[in-house]
């Protein structure tokens, strides 16, 4: 079956702009993720979806980056004044459960690069 | 916290050598534990995972054993490929936690 797909591929942006990076997740799969991975390092989590709860937001490294998620559906992670510093491959993820014995599959990410 | 420390590399090793590539981990309670592998171009992908003490999980020629009295949970091989170069991370998920905590992954480079 079809796989986590993202959106764009690739993005080059302009310091202070905004940007939207969209997620579609394996379908059937509860619980959505968002990970950064910085040139040279391992991944750090942004924000975690599960059903209808509350969204966890502990990630998120300021208050310029936000994301949303339609029910069990799209996923889409937005950064305001983009800066310098946010230029990082964006990987979404799924899983079928919320469970911490579950697979998380990911996409094949979004390079983001801030120029 | 929770974190996840991996061997640094890169690791360089001849076609058909044998593969460690250490990972240990400090957490609360008893953590699942994951190993993915990043291809050259390529997502991640799950390789291999255990969710408890003495499990052994197993793929494509890999395997890691899930040990509670050293918090570690070391990848092997037996005989590796030109093809197995990729980026490897360890990651760990607890048992109330919503996220995989990565380690900095480990760079394999394979010559023939």
């Amino acid at each position: 079956g079809a796989g986590v797909s993202q959106s764009p591929s690739n993005k080059v942006t302009e310091k202070g702009k905004d940007v939207e990076l969209r997620c579609d997740p394996i379908s059937g799969h509860t619980a959505l993720y968002w990970y950064r991975q910085r040139l040279g390092q391992g991944l750090e989590f942004l924000i975690y979806f599960q059903g209808n709860s509350a969204p966890d937001k502990s990630g998120l490294p300021s208050d310029r980056f936000s994301a949303e998620r339609t029910g069990e559906s799209v996923s889409t992670l937005t950064i305001q004044r983009t800066q310098q510093e946010d230029s990082a491959v964006y990987l979404c993820a799924s899983s079928l459960t919320p469970l911490y014995t579950d697979t998380q599959y990911f996409g094949p990410g979004t390079r983001l690069t801030v120029l | 916290g929770n974190s996840v420390t991996q061997m640094e590399g890169p690791v360089t090793l001849s076609e058909e050598a044998f593969l460690t590539i250490n990972c240990t981990y400090t957490a609360t309670g008893y953590p699942s534990l994951f190993w993915y592998v990043q291809y050259p171009g390529e997502g991640l992908q799950l390789l291999l995972k255990a969710t408890k003490a003495d499990d052994k999980g197993s793929n494509k020629g890999f395997e890691a054993t899930y040990r509670k009295e050293t918090t570690s949970f070391h990848l092997e091989k037996g005989s590796v490929q030109v093809s197995d170069s990729a980026v490897y991370f360890c990651a760990l998920r607890i048992i109330d936690g919503n996220k995989l905590v990565f380690g900095a992954g480990t760079i394999l480079r394979v010559k023939s």
